[in-house]
């Protein structure tokens, strides 16, 4: 059974930066074909792909984000890492980590298994 | 990056009736070696992470019931609930899978009229 959960504050400070963890079961990063992503979700608003770490530590980074992005994972403790530099008040949002079905031919993927989010607000 | 479209916005249909949600990508999604389209359907629960419902596009996730049914291929895909029930309101997202970054639509709000 396969199961994450994120943690991390709950409020941080414009110019700050947020420091997410993901604690998973169920599964090894470790293993080929195995990856944790991270994705994100403004009040009321769709979802918004971040980052992703593969088995390998093989990583990616949305476009629009990446200078401020920055995802580890520690397999002994099955868990991955998110910082955000420089949050902004837009950066307000729930923040999800989510476990990845890989499909080889293409590096395409999508989430099978997500934790239940956690709400990140951004002000002074 | 691959824009995905979603129609309407918002939905209102009668319990037992259907519900039809429609995503458009900009680009093909199908890849022509296995010939398979690289689109899946969430849903979110006020309050919940999204579940996945369909992958392929028309492949249901293991427990989805048989009412959810996705079809379309190429840029234009459709998901339908055949009989609405009151536990399907909820917020519908399509997501590609093609290429990278995946990118998700705007959501499709159901609920019960």
């Amino acid at each position: 059974q396969i199961t994450l959960k994120e943690s991390g504050p709950t409020l941080v400070k414009p110019t700050q930066t947020l420091t997410l963890t993901c604690t998973f079961s169920g599964f090894s990063l470790s293993t080929s074909g195995v990856g944790v992503g991270w994705i994100r979700q403004p009040p009321g608003k769709a979802l918004e792909w971040l980052a992703l770490i593969y088995w390998d530590d093989d990583k990616r980074y949305s476009p629009s984000l990446k200078t401020r992005l920055t995802i580890t994972k520690d397999t002994s403790k099955n868990q991955v890492v998110l910082t955000m530099s420089n949050m902004d008040p837009v950066d307000t949002a729930t923040y999800y980590c989510a476990h990845i079905r890989y499909y080889l031919e293409t590096s395409g993927y999508f989430f099978d298994y997500w934790g239940q989010g956690t709400l990140v607000t951004v002000s002074s | 990056d691959i824009v995905m479209t979603q129609s309407p916005d918002s939905l209102a249909v009668s319990l037992g009736e259907r519900a039809t949600i429609n995503c458009k990508s900009s680009q093909s999604v199908l890849y022509s070696s296995n010939n398979r389209n690289y689109l899946v359907w969430y849903q979110q629960k006020p309050g919940q992470p999204p579940k996945l419902l369909i992958y392929w596009a028309s492949t249901r996730e293991s427990g989805v019931p048989d009412r959810f049914s996705g079809s379309g291929s190429g840029t234009d895909f459709t998901l339908t609930i055949s009989s609405l029930q009151a536990e399907d309101v909820a917020v519908y997202y399509c997501q590609q899978y093609y290429s990278s970054p995946p990118t998700f639509g705007q959501g499709t709000r159901l609920e019960i009229k």
